[in-house]
């Protein structure tokens, strides 16, 4: 059972560059989260999709968008990379929204110079 | 933003010994929930605990949860090396719709 699986794992963009970080699941949950995670900061929500067709913006948004492309994928698009941007980014899903328990992907971990 | 506020922000025990780490929030919550986060890898769910609930135990895992002082805590008891990782708390915030999570207590099990 794959569970979330993020890609790619790894990333070193330039500034400007864009990029899109994929994310699906297999364990037909209605529900799929963005978030970044920096040293000493815990995670913060991006974007979330609580129903497929449906998607919201989080605490940090700027200088993202998001895709829900099916009920399985959700996808992060960085339309101009910044150096800020610079994190690990993990993707999870849930059941349905709110206080559900979360399943995580091992993150891609993305570098911009 | 309503947060969940760990402490210690690090902790180092010998293995064997049981480790406690805090949780402190802001606002009125529906539930409260644990993760853990091995290195190199995504957080994994370890317990959720309602505001109607006082204390929950999964194996060596045991949560309680006090609204009244709006925290939590976490025990882990009879530690292993394995156990080393950073421990999230993390509330539902305002709406119900999503979960805020803490920044994290990093636990040491020294052998």
């Amino acid at each position: 059972n794959a569970g979330v699986t993020q890609t790619p794992k790894f990333q070193v963009l330039k500034t400007g560059q864009s990029m899109t970080l994929q994310c699906a699941q297999d364990m037909n949950h209605n529900s799929m989260y963005w978030y970044r995670q920096d040293p000493g900061m815990g995670l913060r929500l991006i974007y979330y999709s609580a129903s497929e067709g449906t998607t919201d913006k989080g605490e940090v948004p700027n200088g993202y968008n998001v895709s829900r492309l099916n009920k399985r994928e959700f996808s992060l698009r960085l339309e101009s990379a910044a150096p800020s941007q610079t994190s690990v980014y993990f993707c999870a899903s849930s059941v349905t929204g709110g206080v559900q328990p979360q399943h995580f992907g091992d993150g891609t971990r993305l570098s911009i110079l | 933003s309503q947060q969940g506020e760990e402490d210690p922000q690090a902790l180092s025990i010998q293995e064997g010994e049981n480790a406690t780490m805090n949780c402190s929030y802001k606002t009125s919550i529906n539930n409260l929930q644990w993760y853990r986060q091995n290195s190199g890898r995504g957080l994994v769910h370890l317990i959720l605990i309602r505001s109607n609930e006082r204390e929950k135990h999964s194996g060596r895992l045991r949560v309680t949860l006090d609204t009244s002082k709006k925290s939590s805590s976490l025990l882990i008891t009879a530690s292993r090396a394995a156990d080393t990782a950073s421990y999230f708390c993390a509330t539902d915030d305002s709406s119900a719709s999503k979960i805020i999570f803490g920044s994290g207590t990093r636990l040491s099990i020294r052998p």
